[in-house]
């Protein structure tokens, strides 16, 4: 049925620690995700991708991992700064087959961190 | 490069109105997806466009409807709004459709509809 209200789930972390957020996706043919960060007012910021062909992929301060054995992703970001507070969001794409993925994201309820000084 | 750019930011319409936003996709790209963002259900997908043509629509009534233009350029429309309408519309885009193509949001338009 219909949801009242997303509940989503909260992460609170000093500065300077690394934090990590989780998502399970809900596609086992999903062969494409993606770590969107979004601040309060503004659009979803993409942050780092992870195709499915691989387990781990590093950017700058921030890695994805990919299970898919359990369809699990995870964000971990290095030195966290109070810059870093906002929304995160995954999200996954089906494969292209049939044509049903045409631009179509699906999103995780999101997750939000809360970094303090 | 500008990224992508929606008009307006805000708006305010009454139940029963219908609402045009804009969508100004990043230079080159030519998909442009649209989502609906509430408190309630997140972020839900609207509808894809590409080379002017809707590849894809999600689980929306008629009322939405969108299009794309020849410089892909996109607008979505909403008819007879109803108060659950209320949320910030978001436009993304990519340079191709379909496989793993980043897409990258605009800011948004965020509907109220009193």
């Amino acid at each position: 049925g219909e949801s009242v209200g997303l509940h989503l789930p909260t992460l609170s972390v000093q500065e300077g620690d690394n934090s990590i957020i989780n998502c399970a996706y809900s596609n086992s043919a999903s062969d494409y995700f993606i770590w969107y960060k979004q601040e309060s007012g503004k659009g979803p910021q993409f942050i780092i991708d992870i195709r499915s062909n691989m387990d781990k992929r590093q950017g700058q301060r921030v890695t994805v991992l990919l299970n898919k054995t359990v369809k699990h992703l995870s964000l971990q970001i290095a030195a966290t700064q109070p810059g870093d507070s906002a929304v995160y969001f995954c999200a996954e794409k089906p494969p292209r087959a049939g044509g049903t993925s045409y631009g179509k994201l699906t999103f995780g309820q999101g997750t939000i961190l809360t970094v303090h000084p | 490069k500008a990224g992508v750019t929606q008009t307006p930011r805000y708006l305010i319409k009454t139940r029963g109105q219908q609402v045009t936003l804009s969508c100004s996709p990043i230079s080159g790209h030519r998909s442009v997806s649209w989502y609906q963002q509430t408190p309630g259900q997140g972020l839900q997908f609207l509808f894809e466009y590409f080379s002017e043509t809707q590849r894809n629509k999600g689980n929306f009534p008629g009322r939405f409807s969108g299009r794309q233009f020849s410089n892909s350029r996109s607008e979505m429309n909403v008819s007879t709004l109803e108060l659950g309408d209320s949320a910030l519309y978001l436009c993304a885009s990519s340079y191709l459709t379909g496989g793993a193509e980043t897409q990258y949001f605009g800011p948004g338009t965020r509907l109220l509809v009193l």
